[in-house]
């Protein structure tokens, strides 16, 4: 079963920030927070991972709480284009990656 | 970023017949892939964990005389779906680990449709 909690949906205007969270009350200590996303009919697109501290690349930036509870994936400046399911995933190295069911996020014109 | 690539990318059978769908890793070498199944409007569902050389792992409840898959290579997994039925239509989806990699990433297939009338 997947160990994590987000929203069924959201929508988000285009070239606002979209803020996606995501509850991880159970998380261990050696399990790392990750994040991929589908576009419609194509396979998952990694994001970003992450373990204590935030992170920052090209594509996002992932901000958990000092607590490791819970996170935000933040994209800063959405396009149409980044319209999809988000998956926020809890797993240990290299364990098999469970999906739940995402948030679907609606860039809105 | 490293690539995964799926063949065929979508397949049409009729019932009774079976398929084979590759999942190949093509600038890198993955001693672990995993299949996972998609229905429309649902999340992905991990069918199995394919090893390079040895027998693959499936999750519960799925049928591995059903779901056929052979990792010969470091480099190709394939996932053989025996006497299919309509309801084995699906998205079928791989990913791979690489083989010297610590960050944990898996790398994931763009999918392969089958629709089996």
């Amino acid at each position: 079963d997947a160990k994590t909690t987000q929203p069924t949906s959201m929508d988000c205007a285009e070239g606002r920030a979209a803020n996606l969270p995501c509850n991880h009350s159970t998380i261990s200590g050696n399990e790392y927070v990750y994040w991929y996303r589908q576009i419609h009919s194509q396979g998952p697109q990694y994001i970003i991972h992450g373990l204590k501290n935030n992170e920052t690349n090209e594509m996002a930036s992932l901000i958990i709480t000092e607590d490791r509870k819970s996170s935000t994936l933040i994209l800063p400046h959405a396009t149409l284009r980044d319209t999809a399911v988000y998956y926020c995933i809890v797993r240990e190295g290299d364990d098999k990656i469970i999906f739940g069911k995402g948030t679907r996020l609606h860039i809105l014109p | 970023g490293a690539v995964v690539s799926q063949h065929p990318s979508w397949v049409i059978c009729k019932s009774g017949t079976s398929v084979k769908i590759e999942c190949r890793s093509l600038d890198f070498q993955a001693t672990t892939m995993f299949w996972y199944r998609q229905f429309p409007k649902q999340s992905l569902m991990l069918m199995a964990t394919s090893n390079e050389g040895s027998k693959a792992t499936y999750e519960q409840g799925v049928e591995k005389d059903k779901f056929l898959i052979n990792h010969a290579s470091l480099t190709l997994s394939t996932l053989t779906v025996t006497s299919a039925h309509p309801e084995d239509s699906s998205f079928y989806i791989c990913s791979a680990r690489p083989l010297r990699d610590n960050t944990g990433e898996l790398f994931f297939g763009e999918g392969s449709r089958l629709t089996v009338l």
